[in-house]
């Protein structure tokens, strides 16, 4: 079965630190990899996607995400986090064998200090 | 462009009540899906069109869930009655076949 983790429920930054959110996988297929954020009462934003090629990604907002298959995970990083950043955080995998639909992990909730 | 449109944003409703949330896909998306999100949960699928088709419903309480996409663009999810734990935020998204999955801003159930 699919199934996405994001093993950290709570992270907590100082604003202007570095950030790494991580996600991991089990897919029976080769993954589609996405993070998405959803800041309170809003809907979910694409931050990034990988699908193939280059196994580093750049988001917007500065994020970017590396695709490391031997580890099956694809970890989420900034290396200075802003205030604004505090939301959920949202890892999902899809595949075209799977029709495309995603499996999302349960979240990361980002609080970010001053 | 226009995003994905859902309408209500927020509805309450009393337990053994109906509701319908409506969804209007990104122009020209072939995909659509209607997820449910339960706080402190990621998203969850419970359907999934391919133009007017259902390409998945393996996890839609069709007991008491429903939902239609006529003529392959608007799509309508219902629950009838609904229960408490049905509160939860619906989301609509879109995508191309094959590509990216948008998400609307969600409707917001809470079933008292």
């Amino acid at each position: 079965a699919q199934s996405v983790t994001q093993p950290d429920i709570h992270i907590t930054v100082s604003e202007g630190a570095s950030l790494e959110l991580r996600c991991n996988y089990s897919y029976g297929a080769t993954p589609y990899l996405f993070w998405y954020v959803q800041s309170p009462g809003q809907g979910l934003q694409l931050l990034l996607k990988y699908f193939s090629g280059d196994t580093l990604v750049q988001g917007i907002k500065g994020f970017e995400a590396e695709f490391k298959r031997s580890q099956s995970s694809f970890n989420l990083r900034k290396p200075s986090v802003h205030w604004s950043d505090a939301a959920e955080y949202f890892c999902a995998v899809g595949a075209k064998e799977y029709g495309n639909k995603l499996v999302f992990g349960a979240g990361t909730i980002l609080r970010v200090k001053s | 462009e226009a995003g994905v449109a859902q309408s209500p944003r927020y509805k309450i409703i009393e337990k053994r009540q109906s509701v319908a949330f409506w969804c209007n896909p990104i122009s020209g998306h072939a995909t659509l899906y209607w997820y449910q999100q339960i706080l402190g949960q990621g998203p969850k699928l419970l359907i999934q069109f391919q133009n007017n088709g259902v390409v998945d419903d393996s996890q839609l309480p069709k007991d008491r869930f429903s939902a239609e996409r006529l003529k392959g663009v608007d799509s309508t999810l219902k629950i009838q009655p609904a229960k408490l734990e049905d509160s939860a935020v619906y989301l609509c998204a879109s995508s191309p076949t094959g590509g990216t999955i948008y998400f609307g801003e969600g409707s917001w159930l809470t079933v008292v």
